[in-house]
């Protein structure tokens, strides 16, 4: 059974350009949520998605977006990037919220903004 | 709000020992509290999952406990080997948010010595 798939796995961007992750659930889950982690904030809730919808979003900027589409895969796009965007962007699956929710999480793709 | 921490932020230990990481909230309304395992530069691997309802789980080596009215999770690592080096994060999922949002302490990073 394929886990979260993050692609790519690497990016250099430079300022002021803007840049979308992808995230591939594993197959079956529904609900998709993106995560930052930096060595001094840790890792913070960007957003949730739920068949298509976003369903909650944490305390980040508008240049920050994510879409959800119908096969469950999901992008984050973060525009006029700044220096302090560097960081891992993590993405985590689950069935759905329920009682047995479990979050899966990608490898992660860290970003590098120059 | 919701705060999640995690004491010690650091442990070193020979190999053989048995272990305990430390994870406190400040509020015991959740619907589950999850431990998860991160190696460098890489994703987060779910180790336990732990329902409100439920006091302990358990994976092989590892016993993850929850005391939900003092708001206080323990994982319990048994004869400790070299490949357990990693940080481990408690996560939990805050109810009211409806949502699988997962807030997460800072981490432990665990060093063991053979």
């Amino acid at each position: 059974k394929a886990g979260v798939t993050q692609t790519p796995r690497y990016l250099i961007k430079t300022r002021g350009q803007q840049v979308t992750l992808s995230c591939s659930p594993i197959s079956g889950h529904r609900s998709v949520s993106w995560y930052q982690q930096t060595p001094g904030q840790g890792l913070q809730f960007l957003f949730e998605y739920f068949s298509e919808t976003q369903r909650n979003k944490g305390n980040f900027p508008g240049r920050f977006s994510g879409r959800q589409f119908s096969n469950s895969r999901s992008e984050m796009n973060v525009s006029t990037l700044e220096l302090g965007d560097s960081a891992l962007y993590l993405c985590a699956s689950s069935r759905e919220r329920g009682p047995n929710t479990e979050a899966f999480f990608g490898q992660g793709t860290r970003l590098t903004v120059v | 709000k919701q705060e999640v921490t995690q004491i010690p932020a650091a442990l070193s230990v020979p190999e053989g020992e048995n272990l305990v990481l430390n994870c406190s909230f400040t509020d015991s309304a959740i619907y589950n509290l999850q431990w998860f395992r991160q190696d460098p530069g890489k994703g987060l691997t779910s180790l336990l999952l732990i329902q409100s309802s439920q006091r302990e789980q358990t994976s092989g080596r590892l016993n993850a406990s929850l005391d939900k009215s003092s708001g206080r999770s323990t994982l319990y690592i048994a004869a400790s080997q070299p490949g357990d080096s990693a940080t481990y994060l408690c996560a939990v999922n805050p109810l009211g948010s409806n949502t699988g949002k997962l807030i997460f302490g800072q981490g432990t990073t665990l060093q063991v010595k053979p």
